[in-house]
């Protein structure tokens, strides 16, 4: 059965902090892993990864994923208030439609 | 106008009643899902719909039917209501054309539906 396991579920920073979310799955046949950022509506796409190593970047947020160990991280840099949201990792599953995780909840205080 | 459309946004309604979200796209996307969101358990796949004529089950169909009645529109019906399918209902597309080695790709979400059962 094809997992996607995401932790923390919840965490709380305070603004200027690093923080780094982890996802791991098992799924039959890996094709490619998705990070979504969801803030109060509905989720908006981060980062796709498909090549193992390769660090895929957006102003503060990146992410990397490894194969071999069957996980990927994303981290944010010198956070903000309103990096406060749930993230999302997914992974396609053999019929190719995206299984997620059960999110991260990442609250930034002032 | 929002290029995934969902409706209606909320709704309550009583045990036992049958219920149909709508979902209409102007994307052109080929691809439609439908997802079910509660608190702590992130979203979790109900049906899928490739093409007109293809419906997958998801993780969690029980309970649930599907009609992809043209490429712009997909609904979600439940035929007779229950308190547990209480919940945030997301429908999204995403576009063949642009996935990548068979890759689903990016979904496009809508606002989302929030159902209520009594």
């Amino acid at each position: 059965e094809d997992k996607v396991v995401q932790s923390p579920l919840s965490l709380v920073v305070h603004e200027g902090d690093t923080v780094t979310l982890n996802c791991s799955y098992e799924v039959t046949n890996f094709r490619s892993l998705l990070w979504y950022k969801q803030e109060k509506k509905a989720p908006t796409f981060l980062f796709m990864l498909t090549s193992s190593g390769i660090e895929k970047k957006s102003g503060r947020l990146s992410s990397i994923l490894d194969k071999k160990e069957l996980f990927s991280i994303l981290n944010i840099t010198a956070t903000q208030t309103g990096d406060s949201a749930i993230y999302l990792c997914a992974v396609p599953n053999s019929g190719y439609a995206l299984n997620f995780g059960k999110g991260t909840s990442l609250l930034v205080t002032p | 106008d929002a290029d995934v459309t969902q409706t209606p946004r909320n709704r309550i309604t009583k045990t036992g009643k049958r219920i149909m979200l709508e979902c209409s796209q102007t994307k052109g996307h080929d691809r439609m899902y439908w997802y079910r969101q509660d608190p702590g358990l992130g979203l979790q796949l109900i049906y899928y719909s490739f093409d007109v004529k293809d419906i997958n089950k998801g993780e969690i169909s029980d309970g649930y039917s599907v009609s992809r009645q043209a490429q712009a529109k997909f609904s979600l019906s439940l035929e007779s209501a229950i308190p547990n399918q209480t919940a945030l209902y997301f429908c999204a597309t995403s576009d063949s054309s642009r996935s990548v080695a068979g890759n689903t790709g990016e979904l496009f979400f809508g606002e989302g539906s929030r159902l209520t059962v009594l």
